[in-house]
């Protein structure tokens, strides 16, 4: 089976700018979560979604906004880029509400300038 | 509100000598302790979970154990292959999302 696909592999962006990042789960999977991992540090918890529905929000801006469409995809879009939004955004997926375990994609590396 | 810290920050070891990377976290009802891999520039690779205090899981030459305030991943005889940064996540009875430490960056010398 695929494991978790995310595309682009690398975005380069000017501030201001607007962005949007995709995923796709495993098959079978319907739970996709994004996080923002930067240099040196853990990922941090951006958004989970689950059968198309918001089921878990972390500390960002209003700016930071995602969606699940009923393949199970996922997108995040990031309005009004800033420096600070450079980092490495990663998708996860799991089974359903009731596994835990989650598996990542390889990520998207997002450079804004 | 969750906390993982680990340590330490970075481990060089030489091939062959065993060592322990340690996980203390703080979260209102533990649901799963998770060990993840990251080689440089990827997502991170799942190990294993852990659930409750006492239990232990085998990969090779990678063992993690849990008590109720930390979890240790013993690595026996490492190979240089083994180098990458391992991370430690936890979640809780109220939410799915996982709360991550920093990282251990291990370095493996032949």
């Amino acid at each position: 089976d695929a494991g978790v696909t995310q595309s682009p592999t690398h975005l380069i962006k000017t501030r201001g700018q607007h962005v949007t990042l995709r995923c796709s789960p495993i098959s079978g999977h319907k739970s996709v979560s994004w996080y923002q991992q930067v240099l040196g540090q853990g990922p941090q918890f951006i958004f989970q979604y689950y059968e198309k529905e918001e089921r878990g929000r972390g500390n960002f801006p209003d700016r930071f906004s995602a969606r699940q469409f009923p393949n199970y995809s996922s997108e995040l879009n990031v309005n009004a880029l800033l420096l600070g939004d450079s980092a490495l955004y990663l998708c996860a997926s799991s089974r359903d509400r009731g596994h835990y375990e989650q598996y990542f994609g390889p990520g998207t590396r997002l450079t804004v300038t | 509100e969750d906390q993982v810290t680990q340590s330490p920050e970075a481990l060089r070891l030489q091939e062959g000598e065993s060592s322990s990377l340690n996980c203390s976290y703080t979260v209102s009802g533990l649901r799963g302790l998770f060990w993840y891999r990251q080689d440089p520039g990827k997502g991170p690779e799942f190990l294993f979970t852990l659930y409750s205090a006492g239990e232990e899981k085998e990969k090779e030459r990678l063992k993690a154990t849990l008590t109720k305030k930390e979890s240790f991943l013993h690595i026996t005889a490492p190979k240089p292959e083994d180098s990458a940064t391992y991370l430690c996540a936890v979640t809780d009875t109220g939410r799915r999302a996982l709360t991550f430490g920093s990282g251990t960056r291990l370095q493996v010398q032949p």
